[in-house]
């Protein structure tokens, strides 16, 4: 099973560039979500989606996009690339089932570098 | 806001050391409280908790779970250099499909 598949794993931007994070699961998970993580910190909530047409912020969105148009996908969008956007980006998906704790599938990671 | 934080941030101890990792929360309409082990790449889920008092074990690994205090702690016995790692606890509101993570642990073992 693929699961949660993200690319690129690693790139370098310059500031003012764009690009665009892909994600992708193949376990028919509703629930998707984006995650970015600073150095030595702990993961922050950039934007979920609970269905395909269906996206929310989360406590960081400033700077992203994201758009869900199939439930598999769930691309994240960077516009005007920032040095404070340096981190890793973690890409997860999680069935309805609100039952089992371990529901959170997270991608392998993406590092992405601004200078 | 809903909020989690974890402490120490960083600890260093000998191979054969217990450690204890703190997290305290607080959250509208708590439903659980994860912990994950997070070593290069994406965070692996070790426990759920739900109930008070009720601990959970796996191995060398525990955990317990107290909603009057809001907190749970994570205990490893007889640590391990395959421990070193950074601990994440997150948790999860009632209603929300999201969890809210707090700024981790990052053991150390040294052998």
């Amino acid at each position: 099973n693929a699961g949660v598949t993200q690319t690129p794993k690693f790139r370098i931007l310059k500031i003012g560039q764009s690009m665009t994070l892909q994600c992708t699961q193949d376990m028919n998970h509703n629930y998707m979500y984006w995650y970015r993580q600073d150095p030595g910190m702990g993961l922050k909530l950039i934007y979920y989606s609970v269905g395909a047409g269906i996206t929310d912020k989360g406590e960081v969105p400033n700077g992203y996009n994201v758009s869900r148009s199939t439930t598999e996908d769930f691309p994240l969008r960077l516009e005007l690339a920032a040095p404070s956007q340096t981190s890793v980006y973690f890409c997860a998906s999680s069935p309805i089932d609100r039952l089992s704790g371990n529901t959170i599938y997270f991608g392998e990671g993406s590092w992405l570098t601004v200078v | 806001e809903d909020k989690v934080v974890q402490s120490p941030l960083s600890l260093v101890v000998h191979e054969g050391d217990t450690v204890t990792l703190n997290c305290s929360y607080e959250v509208t309409n708590f439903r659980s409280l994860l912990w994950y082990k997070q070593e290069k790449k994406a965070p692996t889920f070790l426990f759920m908790l739900t109930s008070s008092g009720i601990e959970k074990k796996s191995g060398r690994l525990s955990s317990i779970l107290d909603k009057k205090e809001l907190f749970s702690i994570l205990n490893i016995t007889a640590t391990q250099t395959g421990d070193s790692a950074i601990y994440l606890c997150a948790v999860a509101a009632q209603g929300a499909q999201k969890l809210v993570f707090g700024q981790g642990t990052r053991l150390t073992i040294n052998p």
